[in-house]
């Protein structure tokens, strides 16, 4: 899940193993959620994202899912590689006519070879 | 197509010092932003732009000035350098037209302020 302080949590999972990241929002009006990986000295780059009137969302090898009524949002990574190592950010957009996305802190997935 | 491009990549300042990063990015997008990334802070917005002419304060706009004289750049200026400003600074871009609201960053720029 997301971090409270100056330490990411960090998920570690075996290589070939399905990895599960958690996030949870802060705000019930927010229609538009994205997940965003940032490798190590890189800028964050787009994984997937999903829209407040869908529950599921799937992409290649990853998949959302969304729980609105808990203000949950979880990002499942299938079949984790090597090159699945990074930090990963949810973030959302709140509202109908608004261009600020809000990030969450990030996760750090380290996958075991 | 490049996307968002940042320079320089790196930079060490001396407290006091002026500088400023350069954004450009060949997309068309007319939202520009300028985050900063501290450790176990996330991504904090520090100034954005909806088009050319126009910019506005994000969360933390405090030392820096942005301008945004044309579409493509957005550069971010430090006017005098302070050590709290060592961070990683992200540049990030998106269209405001239709539904995609997919934000794009650059690489970033790694600023020590000594």
């Amino acid at each position: 899940g997301e971090s409270v302080g100056l330490h990411l949590p960090t998920l570690s999972v075996q290589e070939g193993d399905n990895s599960i990241i958690n996030c949870a929002y802060s705000n019930s009006a927010s229609d538009y959620f994205i997940w965003y990986k940032q490798e190590s000295g890189k800028g964050p780059q787009f994984i997937i994202d999903i829209r407040s009137n869908m529950d599921k969302r799937q992409g290649q090898r990853v998949t959302v899912l969304l729980n609105k009524t808990v203000k949950h949002l979880s990002l499942q990574i299938a079949a984790t590689q090597p090159g699945d190592s990074a930090v990963y950010f949810c973030a959302e957009l709140p509202g109908a006519g608004s261009y600020q996305l809000t990030f969450g802190k990030g996760t750090k997935l380290s996958v075991i070879p | 197509n490049a996307g968002v491009t940042q320079t320089p990549k790196f930079q060490v300042l001396k407290t006091g010092q002026s500088m400023t990063l350069q954004c450009a990015q060949d997309m068309n997008h007319e939202y520009m932003s300028w985050y900063r990334q501290d450790p176990g802070m996330g991504l904090r917005l520090i100034h954005y732009s909806v088009g050319a002419g126009i910019t506005d304060q994000g969360e933390v706009p405090n030392g820096y000035n942005v301008s945004r004289s044309t579409t493509e750049d957005f550069p971010l200026r430090l006017l005098s350098a302070a050590p709290s400003q060592t961070s990683v600074y992200f540049c990030a871009s998106r269209t405001l037209r239709g539904t995609n609201e997919k934000l794009f960053f650059g690489s970033g720029t790694q600023l020590s302020v000594l």
